[in-house]
């Protein structure tokens, strides 16, 4: 009965490399987030997508690219690798409406490390 | 500038005892929602309270509770009867304005520690 599940949970991989973790919810939300966590354990919000429109695009270099096949699934692609994505990135989903009183939910992270 | 403030990296707090986490955050919108979460070392992040701008109540979920002050923009968590598994990293956020492409904006957190 997982409520939002990512992808692999470690991944480890090389310089240069192509990788992409998935996301999925079964919680009915209609967003759908990617946040980073570094190793200070900072949260970043990297994007966010409501019902497969992306809402929430921050400052990220255009080698991450997000995918929503539909509202229940968020996947993140990662383009050549480098050192600083090594990190923690996190899946999270949300009721959109109302959504004050709405947290969010986490999947357990990825943690990236990068050779 | 930064919108959610938690001045306390590491706090300690002895077993059995209440314990404060600061949290102040920044927003010119009258509605909003403050959130706390829990992260232990297992990495997971745990939902535990919510506080809305328009409650007049403060929040309470077991053992947590919110100290929501408006005026002063802050909404300090209160753990009463610190347990070991405490222990955790833990980060206050907001949620602001009706718009639902509104993002959440976390704390930089606060690392608990309960000492046995």
């Amino acid at each position: 009965d997982t409520a939002v599940s990512q992808t692999p949970k470690y991944l480890v991989t090389q310089m240069g490399n192509d990788k992409s973790i998935k996301c999925e919810q079964n919680l009915g939300h209609d967003t759908m987030y990617w946040y980073k966590q570094d190793s200070k354990k900072f949260l970043k919000i990297m994007f966010s997508y409501n019902n497969k429109e992306l809402i929430i695009n921050e400052t990220v270099p255009n080698r991450f690219s997000p995918k929503s096949p539909d509202k229940a699934h968020l996947n993140l692609h990662i383009n050549s690798l480098e050192l600083g994505d090594s990190a923690v990135y996190f899946c999270a989903s949300s009721d959109s409406f109302p959504p004050q009183g709405k947290p969010q939910h986490f999947g357990d992270g990825t943690r990236l490390s990068i050779l | 500038a930064q919108k959610i403030t938690q001045t306390q990296p590491g706090m300690f707090v002895q077993e059995k005892e209440a314990v404060t986490l600061d949290c102040t955050y920044d927003t010119s919108d009258q509605s909003y929602g403050l959130f706390w979460y829990k992260q232990p070392s297992s990495g997971e992040m745990i939902f535990l309270i919510y506080q809305g701008s328009y409650d007049e109540q403060n929040a309470t979920e077991g053992r947590y509770s919110l100290n929501f002050q408006k005026a002063r923009k802050s909404a300090n968590l209160v753990i009463s009867a610190s347990q070991l598994g405490d222990s955790a990293m833990y980060f206050c956020a907001m949620r602001e304005g009706m718009n639902y492409g509104q993002n959440f904006v976390f704390g930089p957190g606060t690392r608990l520690s309960v000492l046995p």
